[in-house]
């Protein structure tokens, strides 16, 4: 799975939108960027995942670069309740629970919204 | 509710002892995986299991064994506990669970962790 690289901490405003960047250089032409993320403690939540096209759903955005090589996770509209850590992950995409592998999470972005 | 079931939620246990961790996968999923993390290190992959069979090893200590069981649900066991054992222990579940949806599909599930504690 490629390595990503992604900045240990942000600050958002509540209210404002929450940029969290990104890097994939090494990503490979069928590996998938997943975010997850894991609020003080909790198990790690699914949040998005995409190949190479913009995806939205009910909690966020994801943008990825034409190249690939990098992405973005938006929250639009962050709370005090999306303060957490942020990770970003790039592996293949199983086609099956028997080609489904481990997730390696990294240190992740700990993105702390204020009041 | 994650689906994602694992008991117990907190345990406290002296060195030395063995413990047991329990997680009961969302319905259907096929796959569980355990994590440790502790306080200076990030989520750690430990062990997957499919369908009762073990999958992929990662750090997991010679102390630790886990198994997968017919109906599913997985077992973590612990023993010759050490202080450094001390941290949350997590399961994870993922499958082709007809009806699951794309998360379902392609997705992990996790449950709310174990929080070990050594003395």
């Amino acid at each position: 799975d490629a390595k990503t690289t992604q900045p240990p901490s942000m600050d958002c405003a509540e209210g404002r939108a929450a940029n969290l960047p990104c890097n994939h250089s090494t990503i490979s032409g069928n590996e998938y960027v997943y975010w997850y993320r894991q609020i003080h403690s909790q198990g790690p939540q699914y949040i998005i995942h995409g190949l190479k096209n913009n995806e939205t759903n009910e909690m966020a955005s994801l943008i990825i670069t034409e190249d690939r090589k990098s992405s973005t996770l938006i929250l639009p509209h962050a709370t005090l309740r999306d303060t957490a850590v942020y990770y970003c992950i790039v592996r293949v995409r199983g086609a099956g629970g028997t080609s489904y592998g481990k997730l390696t999470f990294g240190q992740g972005t700990i993105l702390t919204v204020h009041p | 509710d994650s689906g994602v079931t694992q008991t117990p939620k907190h345990l406290i246990t002296a060195t030395g002892q063995r413990v047991t961790l329990r997680c009961s996968p969302r319905s259907g999923d096929l796959s569980v995986y355990w994590y440790q993390q502790s306080l200076d290190q990030g989520l750690q992959f430990l062990i997957q299991y499919y369908n009762g069979e073990e999958r992929a090893k990662g750090n997991i200590l010679e102390r630790f064994s886990a198994q997968q069981f017919p109906d599913l649900h997985s077992e973590l066991n612990l023993s010759s506990l050490e202080l450094g054992d001390s941290a949350l222990y997590f399961c994870a579940s993922s499958g082709t669970s007809p009806g699951t949806g794309e998360r379902g599909l392609y997705g992990y599930t996790f449950g709310s962790g174990t929080r070990l504690t050594v003395v």
